[in-house]
This record gives structure tokens, C-alpha cells and sequence, in this order.
């Protein structure tokens, strides 16, 4: 299948401090990233859907001042957690797509751990 | 809106033991359903997928899914698992929105 490579895989920041997180799909042209939050023993909750050259949109309940999504190019999205906090310590997962009825890759996730 | 329920959340299995999880989602429209899995320290990966035609599905690894539509169901089964099935299984629906909406999980545990 299609690689989707996402970095860093784990990062430590200090509170109020931006962290940014890129997701590239690396041998096929992702016209839709998606962006996914998972928590302990939780599902993956979808955060956000960006289509390339326009703005993300994001689901009920995301600030979207506080996650920033850029997907300038179709093999590169990224995700700023704008002054960060503790709680938005957790597992952060992209997933890419070629388009409608086709399957999303996903990359390895990353760990985010605000201290 | 859309949701999708895993019944199980923990499955603990002998190898060589049938196994089946349980899949229900809410939606009336179209939907397209996906199982994914995860072993441990990995990506998700796609296990198996249902756009249409057969509701009989089947994946990679000896998976396979059945698509009841009057049930809104989409069971996993495998009929004989091994130790290298240990992992975290997520049941998935996609809407014509191109999102994908996750169940909670199901953990399995195969023992040898």
C-alpha cells in the first residue's frame, strides 16, 4: 500500500509553546488529509478534514485557532498546536487520500506530551 | 450523526479459536465500511473493505466481514486465529463526506 510518513513520531514541549507536526504521503498525491486525535482507550476521534489549497474543516467541538491546518501541497499537511497546553497531551493521527471511495493510508502517529 | 459501536472491547483467545467482533454502525444512507487493524507499534492498516456488490468481504490475513444492511452490521470473522492476530481491531464507516468515523476498539489477545 500507499506510505504515509508522519514526524516527529513522539514530542515533548513546554506549556505555551507551539508544536507543529507534519504528514506526507510519500508515493501518491493526497488531494484530502485527515487529522485524528486518540485518546487512552479511546477510538480515533476525527479532528479535522483539509482538502489541498483550501481551508480545513474542522469538527463540532475543535478550535480551530488552536489547531492549525496546513495542506499547501498535495503530499504535505501539517498540524500547529498552537500554545499548547497538558491537555492537549495525546496521540495525534494522519491519515491521506487519493479521493471519494478510496482507502486512507495512515501514518505512525505522534505522541505529543505537554509538560 | 454517524456512529459505529464495537461490542467487544477485550477478546481473549486460544490459537486456533473462531473469532468474530461485533460491528454496528448508524447511518441511513450509503456507506462504506472498513476494518482496520493495528499490531502493536505499528500504523493502522486496512484489513478489509466494503464499497458495494458482495456483502460477503474479503481481506488480508484470512479476514473476512459480512455487510448485513438490515442488521447495519459489519461482523469480522476469522475461523482459526494465530498469535500474530494479537492487535487492536477498529471497525470504520465512511459517509459520503469522505470521513472516516471509528468504533472504540476491540483488543485481542491470541495465547499460544
Amino acid at each position: 500500500g500507499a506510505v504515509v510518513s508522519q514526524h516527529p513520531s513522539r514530542v515533548i514541549c513546554k506549556s505555551g509553546t507551539s508544536v507543529k507536526i507534519e504528514c506526507r504521503s510519500l508515493d501518491f498525491q493526497a488531494t484530502t488529509m485527515f487529522w485524528y486525535r486518540q485518546f487512552p482507550k479511546q477510538s480515533l476521534m476525527l479532528m479535522a478534514t483539509s482538502n489541498e489549497g483550501s481551508k480545513a474543516t474542522y469538527e463540532q467541538g475543535v478550535e480551530k485557532d488552536k489547531f492549525l491546518i496546513n495542506h499547501a501541497s498535495l503530499t504535505l499537511s501539517t498540524l500547529t498546536v498552537t500554545s499548547a497546553h497538558p491537555e492537549d497531551s495525546s496521540f495525534y493521527i494522519c491519515s491521506a487520500s487519493s479521493g471519494v471511495h478510496t482507502e486512507a493510508f495512515f501514518g505512525q502517529g505522534t505522541r505529543l506530551t505537554v509538560v | 450523526a454517524q456512529s459505529v459501536s464495537q461490542h467487544n472491547h477485550h477478546v481473549i483467545l486460544s490459537e486456533a479459536a473462531s473469532l468474530e467482533l461485533g460491528c454496528n454502525y448508524s447511518y441511513g444512507g450509503t456507506v462504506n465500511l472498513f476494518w482496520y487493524v493495528q499490531y502493536p507499534g505499528q500504523h493502522l492498516q486496512l484489513l478489509l473493505k466494503y464499497f458495494s456488490g458482495d456483502p460477503l468481504v474479503k481481506g488480508i490475513k484470512g479476514f473476512e466481514a459480512e455487510f448485513i444492511k438490515s442488521k447495519f452490521s459489519f461482523n469480522l470473522r476469522k475461523p482459526s486465529v494465530q498469535w500474530s492476530d494479537t492487535a487492536e481491531y477498529f471497525c470504520a464507516v465512511v459517509t459520503g463526506f469522505q470521513k472516516l468515523v471509528f468504533g472504540t476498539g476491540t483488543r485481542l489477545l491470541v495465547s499460544p
